[in-house]
């Protein structure tokens, strides 16, 4: 089946620090979502992404959907200690509709 | 209420036991969805809805059956579950558009099988 790789699994950070993560995969998707979850609760949407080259900020966020369309990046500017969690990756497959393959994430901690 | 809300968000059962996950939307949506997620996996895709038609079935067994009655409400009847069926159990809806597509994820329900 479709898979997805994140790196770093996890990652241990300064406050203030900046963080990039990213997603990989062998097969080329049209559309890139990036989410966070923390304990004990669903996965919320960061940021979406739908179009190859393409860079959006949300807040202290930054993602881009690769221009080989295989792969994403996201990048976190200044953490805070709210950024702890774990952040996955899922892709959505042109001949899939509405399915997406989630990534394994990538868990972070924010040290103070 | 509003997004996605599943209920309950803990649920111990014994292997013979029959009980209910319960998930609503009220964000408008046409497709819902049931996903597992167990430790150190990445979320596994059970089932999917659109506009109250199963789509997409994951080869999950029989002892999960899904319902959905209507575009806001879904699902998962659970019986004769085993230990390894424990995890959180997340239920998502999207717009089930052709291009924008993002999904919503409600908080999970816990389960435990003893």
């Amino acid at each position: 089946g479709q898979q997805l790789n994140q790196s770093p699994q996890s990652m241990f950070i300064q406050e203030g620090e900046d963080v990039s993560m990213n997603c990989t995969s062998s097969s080329i998707f049209n559309t890139w979502l990036w989410y966070k979850q923390e304990p004990g609760e669903g996965p919320v949407l960061l940021i979406a992404l739908y179009k190859a080259g393409e860079l959006t900020s949300n807040g202290r966020l930054t993602a881009q959907f690769g221009i080989t369309r295989k792969d994403s990046f996201l990048n976190i500017s200044a953490s805070i200690p709210s950024d702890v969690g774990i952040y996955f990756c899922a892709g959505q497959l042109y001949n899939y509709g509405q399915n997406f393959v989630f990534g394994p994430g990538t868990r972070l901690s924010v040290l103070p | 209420e509003t997004g996605v809300t599943q209920t309950p968000r803990h649920l111990v059962m014994g292997m013979t036991n029959k009980k209910s996950l319960k998930c609503e939307q009220h964000l408008g949506h046409n497709a819902m969805y049931w996903y597992k997620q167990s430790a150190k996996k990445p979320l596994e895709l059970m089932f999917v809805y659109s506009l109250e038609e199963r789509v997409e079935n994951n080869s999950v067994p029989s002892r999960f059956s899904p319902e959905c009655p209507n575009s806001s409400h879904l699902f998962l009847h659970l019986h004769t579950l085993q230990p390894e069926d424990s995890a959180l159990y997340l239920c998502a809806s999207s717009p089930d558009g052709a291009l924008y597509n993002e999904q919503f994820f409600g908080p999970g329900t816990r389960l435990t099988v003893l």
